[in-house]
């Protein structure tokens, strides 16, 4: 696709229930980051992968939190048992990975908002 | 380990003033520094990076800004602001063999008319 792709845009869960948020990145990017953005705070890393791998998860909040890839293109970040300081939106980007990495621009999607009541 | 600091959480300017939002870094290596845009209720947009040559970086809507190495800073600048410009901004900084993007607490900048 044209951009990075999320979904759902909006998600409205109880506490307790798991859900999952889905990203589709830009078609070719091999790389995929997840960052957290709660109100009034910032942007806190969760994870990042390279292909189908994760070398980088350090910013996972808990084992409440995973995510995978699958075929180098969409990902999918699941929270089991929600907790209400779990709401936030929800941010995947993707980028290339040419010889030069750390140049790459990263795209960012228009998140997924999570709210657990 | 990456730090990226911006001193202010708003910053007022009236229309048709020149704008300048600060960030400086604090990293181990060459640093690949970028700035971003949140619009309400929007995901975050790529305005513009520096990855090396030129210090001066040109980039979206009429942006740019100054890497200065000295001063470890890579302030945000525009000649002449619009309301539309009213936005959250990230600063952000990567170095070579971390992949992650690390970023700065943002800006809060308010154009009035």
């Amino acid at each position: 696709g044209a951009g990075v792709s999320q979904s759902p845009s909006n998600k409205v869960t109880e506490k307790g229930k798991d859900v999952e948020l889905r990203c589709d990145p830009i078609s070719g990017h091999t790389a995929l980051y997840w960052y957290r953005q709660s109100l009034g705070q910032g942007l806190e890393f969760l994870i990042y992968f390279q292909g189908n791998s994760a070398p980088d998860k350090s910013g996972l909040p808990s084992d409440r939190f995973s995510a995978e890839r699958t075929g180098g293109s969409v990902s999918t970040l699941t929270i089991q048992r929600t907790q209400q300081e779990d709401s936030a939106v929800y941010l995947c980007a993707s980028s290339q990975r040419p010889r030069e990495q750390a140049g790459n621009t990263i795209y960012f999607g228009e998140g997924s908002w999570l709210t657990v009541v | 380990a990456q730090s990226v600091a911006q001193p202010e959480d708003q910053v007022n300017v009236a229309e048709g003033n020149p704008l300048t939002v600060k960030c400086t870094y604090s990293v181990s290596g060459n640093p690949y520094l970028f700035w971003y845009v949140q619009y309400p209720n929007r995901g975050l947009q790529f305005l513009l990076k520096y990855i090396t040559g030129d210090n001066l970086v040109k980039g979206s809507y009429g942006f740019e800004a100054e890497f200065n190495k000295s001063q470890t800073s890579f302030h945000l600048k525009k000649p002449s602001a619009l309301v539309s410009d009213s936005a959250l901004y990230f600063c952000a900084v990567r170095v070579t063999g971390f992949q992650k993007l690390v970023f700065g607490t943002g800006t809060r900048l308010l154009v009035s008319p």
